[in-house]
């Protein structure tokens, strides 16, 4: 069964650094998302991505935040300069339509220390 | 913004009970998912509905849409200790926002065997 791939699972980083999180969609898909998960909180909406432009962002993907499709198959997620609030798990979805359902990958959990 | 309460926030029952769990906003979706996650793993799609009032059953699962679109339900006939886990209900905005959720805070459920 065809599934979304993240890496890496885990990622442990300084303050002030960069991260980018990767993530492999569902081959034919076109719609790309990613969510955050603070520990204990809900998952949140970050941005969404369709014909290699951002479709929408939420008031958290600030200037930090870069998202790209560099090759055709990875999707990432960049923050350049990492804050401790940024510790949560991220997840990528993509859809093959937008009335389709949601595929989520296993997640990327970024501790910042 | 879209939001979406869910309830109960924890759940713990013996095994062959019955439950529910509520998803209430004051908006509208387009459609409604739930999901099930397991520690440290992305959610993973049980059901979406479309069509207010629409009725879905997954063997004991029985999930529903209210008529206008707002509230949703999902109903569990006999727990099992394998129902144990976390549930979580997304709204889906539709329109311009295609598949952009709205997540509820999660119903931890614990079934005791």
């Amino acid at each position: 069964e065809p599934e979304v791939t993240q890496t890496p699972s885990h990622q442990v980083t300084q303050m002030g650094q960069e991260v980018i999180l990767r993530c492999v969609p569902i081959s034919n898909h076109l719609y790309f998302y990613w969510y955050r998960q603070i520990l204990g909180q809900k998952v949140e909406f970050l941005v969404s991505f369709y014909n290699n432009e951002i479709s929408e962002k939420s008031e958290i993907f600030d200037d930090q935040f870069s998202v790209e499709r560099p090759d055709g198959s990875n999707f990432t997620l960049k923050i350049r300069s990492t804050k401790l609030e940024d510790s949560a798990m991220y997840f990528c979805a993509s859809y093959y339509t937008s009335y389709t359902e949601a595929f989520f990958g296993q997640g990327t959990r970024l501790t910042v220390v | 913004t879209q939001l979406l309460e869910q309830s109960p926030q924890f759940l713990s029952i013996q095994e062959g009970e019955n439950l529910t769990v509520y998803c209430n906003s004051s908006s509208v979706f387009s459609s409604l998912q739930w999901y099930r996650q397991e520690p440290g793993e992305g959610p993973v799609l049980l059901v979406t509905v479309v069509t207010g009032g629409e009725v879905k059953k997954l063997k004991r699962l029985t999930f529903q849409f209210g008529d206008a679109r707002k509230d949703s339900s999902l109903h569990i006939t006999a727990a099992q200790p394998g129902d144990t886990g976390l549930y979580l209900c997304a709204g889906a905005a539709g329109g311009t926002s295609y598949g952009k959720l709205t997540f509820g805070q999660g119903t931890i459920l614990t079934v005791h065997p």
